[in-house]
């Protein structure tokens, strides 16, 4: 059972490149998201999905594009890189069934912009 | 809107002492908590979460918290550190509407010195 997968693990980008950052989970979770993780500032959150087909902004959605076309994956696109986005990326999933069920998150992709 | 807040980005105990990591919440509704632990260039994993049905509640690895309303917190304890839990420790809450995400503290970071 592989859980929240990420690809890539590991990415640098030139400015103004664009990449896509694919997260896959098998757990056939509704709920998906999107977080940046950066020093002393926790996790944040960039976009979420509760559904396929529906995506929604988070706490720090700017320069950053979702799309979630099947139930299973969820897609961050960075269209013109910037080095304020380099960051470690994680996806999580949730069963989403009550408030406190919990999220499992994958391993992470750090991306740096030079 | 909810919200956390962890006290301490740095805390170093001895193998064997007590562990206390420290987390304050603030919310309108009956908050949904959460303790994550990340190791080193993982993701995040649940140590254990509070979900109203016992104020101390116990997770993984010997490490338990417990809910105090009129003190708003909600600290993580450990009776005997070890080595192993050396890895940052997040504190998060679950949001109130219907999309389940979740709100992270800014992280503490446990070393354990021998």
């Amino acid at each position: 059972n592989a859980g929240v997968t990420q690809t890539p693990k590991f990415r640098v980008l030139k400015t103004g490149q664009s990449m896509t950052l694919l997260c896959a989970q098998d757990m056939n979770h509704e709920y998906m998201y999107w977080y940046r993780q950066d020093p002393g500032m926790g996790l944040r959150l960039i976009h979420y999905s509760v559904g396929e087909g529906t995506t929604a902004k988070g706490e720090v959605p700017d320069g950053y594009n979702v799309s979630r076309l099947k139930k299973q994956n969820f897609l961050l696109g960075l269209e013109s890189a910037a080095p304020s986005q380099t960051s470690v990326y994680f996806c999580a999933s949730n069963k989403g069934q009550w408030r406190n069920t919990e999220a499992f998150f994958g391993q992470g992709t750090r991306l740096t912009v030079v | 809107a909810q919200s956390v807040t962890q006290l301490g980005s740095h805390v170093s105990v001895s193998e064997g002492a007590l562990v206390l990591l420290r987390c304050n919440y603030s919310s309108s509704v009956p908050p949904y908590l959460f303790w994550y632990v990340q190791y080193p260039n993982q993701g995040l994993q649940l140590l254990l979460k509070y979900t109203s049905a016992a104020t101390l509640v116990k997770g993984i690895n010997g490490f338990e918290a417990e809910f105090k309303k009129s003190e708003t917190s909600f600290h993580l304890t450990k009776p005997s550190a070890h080595m192993s839990d050396a890895a940052e420790y997040f504190c998060a809450v679950s949001a109130s509407g219907s999309a389940r995400q979740l709100t992270f503290g800014s992280g503490t970071q446990l070393t354990v010195l021998p």
